[in-house]
This record gives C-alpha cells, sequence and structure tokens, in this order.
C-alpha cells in the first residue's frame, strides 16, 4: 500500500544533541512538508519542499534542518540550537503545486521527548 | 493574510448526538478548504474536501459546504458514534510565493460518550 511512513514512532533526545527524524514517502509525490503539533495550537509549519534538491523554510525553521536528497525521503534533523523540541511532529506529502486542489497526506508522526 | 478559525473545545457529546464545529477563514483570492481528522497517536487524516464556493464535501456522515459569502466552512454530522472521537482540524490550502501552503486550525477535540 502506497503512503508516508515516520519512524520512530517515540524518540528521547538528550539536552544537547541533535536527532534526526525520518520520513519516507511512495505515493510519488513531489513535494514533501514537516510540522509541529504542540497542545492548543494546531500545526505549524517547519520545512517543505516542493522538488529534489530544494527546500524552504516554514513558519518556525529555527533549530531545524532538513534535506532532500531523493524524491521519496525528506529526513527532519532537530539540531540542539531548538530550545523546546518536545512536540509530535508531522511529515506530509501532496503530488505537485499544479493540482492545488489536492490534499496533503500524512504520516502517523513521531513523538520526540527531552530527557 | 491566510488564517483560520475553528471552535476549540474540548467538546462531549452523547451517541447519536447532532455536531457542529464552526469554522471561518480568512484568505485572499480563492482557496481550497479541507477538514482533517486525528484519531488518537495518529497522523492527519483527510476527512472532506471543497475546492469552489457552494461545493459540498461529503464522507462517513460529516458534511460542510464551502460559503464565500460568510467565509465559512463548518463541519456537521446528524448522529455522532462514539468511533468519532477525535480531534478536527479545518485547513485552507491557497498559493503564496511560488508554492502551495496549508493553514490549519488549531483543532478541537470531541470526545463520545455511549
Amino acid at each position: 500500500d502506497g503512503g508516508i511512513t515516520q519512524s520512530p514512532k517515540y524518540l528521547f533526545r538528550k539536552e544537547g544533541q541533535n536527532v534526526t527524524l525520518s520520513c519516507e514517502q511512495n505515493l510519488n509525490h513531489d513535494a514533501m512538508y514537516w510540522y509541529r503539533q504542540d497542545p492548543g495550537q494546531g500545526l505549524r509549519l517547519i520545512y517543505y519542499s516542493q522538488i529534489v534538491n530544494d527546500f524552504q523554510k516554514g513558519d518556525i525553521a529555527e533549530g531545524y534542518s532538513v534535506s532532500r536528497e531523493k524524491k521519496e525521503s525528506f529526513p527532519l534533523t532537530v539540531t540542539s540550537a531548538q530550545k523546546n523540541p518536545t512536540a509530535f511532529y508531522l511529515c506530509a506529502s501532496s503530488i505537485d503545486k499544479r493540482t492545488h486542489n489536492q490534499p496533503q497526506h500524512f504520516g502517523d508522526g513521531t513523538r520526540l521527548s527531552i530527557l | 493574510g491566510n488564517s483560520v478559525t475553528q471552535m476549540e473545545g474540548p467538546v462531549t457529546l452523547s451517541e447519536e448526538a447532532f455536531l457542529t464545529i464552526n469554522c471561518t477563514y480568512t484568505a485572499t483570492g480563492y482557496p481550497s478548504l479541507f477538514w482533517y481528522v486525528q484519531y488518537p497517536g495518529e497522523g492527519l487524516q483527510l476527512l472532506l474536501k471543497a475546492t469552489k464556493a457552494d461545493d459540498k464535501g461529503s464522507n462517513k456522515g460529516f458534511e460542510a459546504t464551502y460559503r464565500k459569502e460568510t467565509t465559512s466552512f463548518h463541519l456537521e454530522k446528524g448522529s455522532v458514534q462514539v468511533s468519532d472521537s477525535a480531534v478536527y482540524f479545518c485547513a485552507l490550502r491557497y498559493t503564496g510565493g511560488g508554492s502551495e501552503k496549508l493553514v490549519f486550525g488549531k483543532g478541537m477535540k470531541l470526545t463520545v460518550n455511549p
């Protein structure tokens, strides 16, 4: 079945450590997105990528980094510069920007906690 | 700018009750509108969508109509079930800076009791 796979489901980080969240899709979608979800705040866009080897900052990119070396993969690194990383992280994908009526498809999320 | 305002809840209903979740939006141009649902511990799933004024999206007994005159996209269901317990997000999609972006409301948690 086609879909978006995020791993791990739960992740723990020590202070000062970088961690990388994985996101893989086999939907052949061009665009991929990372969101952060905090209680009572809905979803906020961290980074997005419309095409391989290109990505753009979202609304809360500070303390995060991404790469898009392959169409299927869009890993997110939470760096030590992110002072409040505890949150639920959601990855999404969509076909391409020419079909703006198409929805984004979401993975099941990764919950990151600080030890 | 583009934004979405929705009822925040939480809301608790009894099974078979009528549900309305209000959603209003502010947008330039002609956005597409979506309702997503998030079950506990999972990601978001598309519930329904509408792409132009007066379109009605429907799925699993839920309905929402794109009302341009009132800039609204309220979600309704005539008879909720325990399995409808989840968080519901209203969202709009627009084109900005050459890219497509989704803007979400803050979500509303619904609990349905038997």
